[in-house]
């Protein structure tokens, strides 16, 4: 199976900051990688695709980048709705397999 | 706009069999591959399995000698069913549709998922 791991795995954060979040994978899975947003009591939510592809009606401060095995996701500005746990998800092999989830407390 | 609903016990004993089922609204079932994915409480997430709509599955091999998931296109749903349950299977299971097979799988959209507690 392939192991993704995310960096961290909590942060503090103030509206407006740029948040970075950092996902790794145990072997190259080209650009197959997805990002979920998760809020209390709520399914995830679909942000980015394909490593860097917007899903639709997603806002535009945030994106994701890379290829291979190191990925990110960024927030250009954190914005009050976006205080969840975020999940990174690779679909280049089964199993697919999700990160242990980043968690975005406000600070 | 596609919704999906999952349905079933919320309660199952152990060693028994788990079984859900995700109705799909606003789009049909056909043309695409469908999901299971399941958090325990407070965890991360697990993927199952999908299901293509002509019937072709791919499941997780740390529960393919449990798991079955099936099709009914005639009714726009999928099924779940997850054999010899213990208390490691109490989790929320959500349904989804996958997106994009050909050049990056994602999960579009999502059921809002169901607490099935395993608990004599």
């Amino acid at each position: 199976d392939i192991q993704m791991t995310q960096s961290p795995s909590s942060l503090s954060a103030s509206v407006g900051d740029r948040v970075t979040i950092t996902c790794r994978a145990s072997q190259s899975i080209s650009s197959y990688l997805n990002w979920y947003q998760q809020k209390p009591g709520k399914a995830p939510k679909l942000l980015i695709y394909a490593a860097s592809s917007f899903q639709s009606g997603v806002p535009s401060r945030f994106s994701g980048s890379g290829s291979g095995t190191d990925f990110t996701l960024t927030i250009s500005s954190l914005q009050p709705e976006d205080f969840a746990t975020y999940y990174c998800q690779q679909t280049y092999s089964t199993p697919w397999t999700f990160g242990q989830g980043t968690k975005v407390e406000s600070k | 706009q596609v919704q999906l609903q999952e349905s079933g016990p919320g309660l199952v004993k152990p060693s028994e069999t788990l079984s859900l089922t995700c109705t799909v609204s606003g789009g049909s079932i056909g043309t695409f591959y469908w999901s299971w994915i399941r958090q325990p409480p407070g965890k991360g997430l697990e993927w199952i399995g999908y299901i293509y709509y002509t019937g072709s599955t791919n499941y997780n091999p740390s529960l393919k000698s449990r798991v079955t998931i099936s099709v009914d296109t005639s009714k726009n749903q999928f099924s779940l069913s997850l054999s010899s349950v213990t208390a490691a299977d109490t989790a929320v299971y959500y349904c989804a549709r996958v997106s994009g097979h050909s050049y990056g799988s994602h999960f579009d959209y999502w059921g809002q998922g169901t607490l099935v507690t395993v608990s004599s």
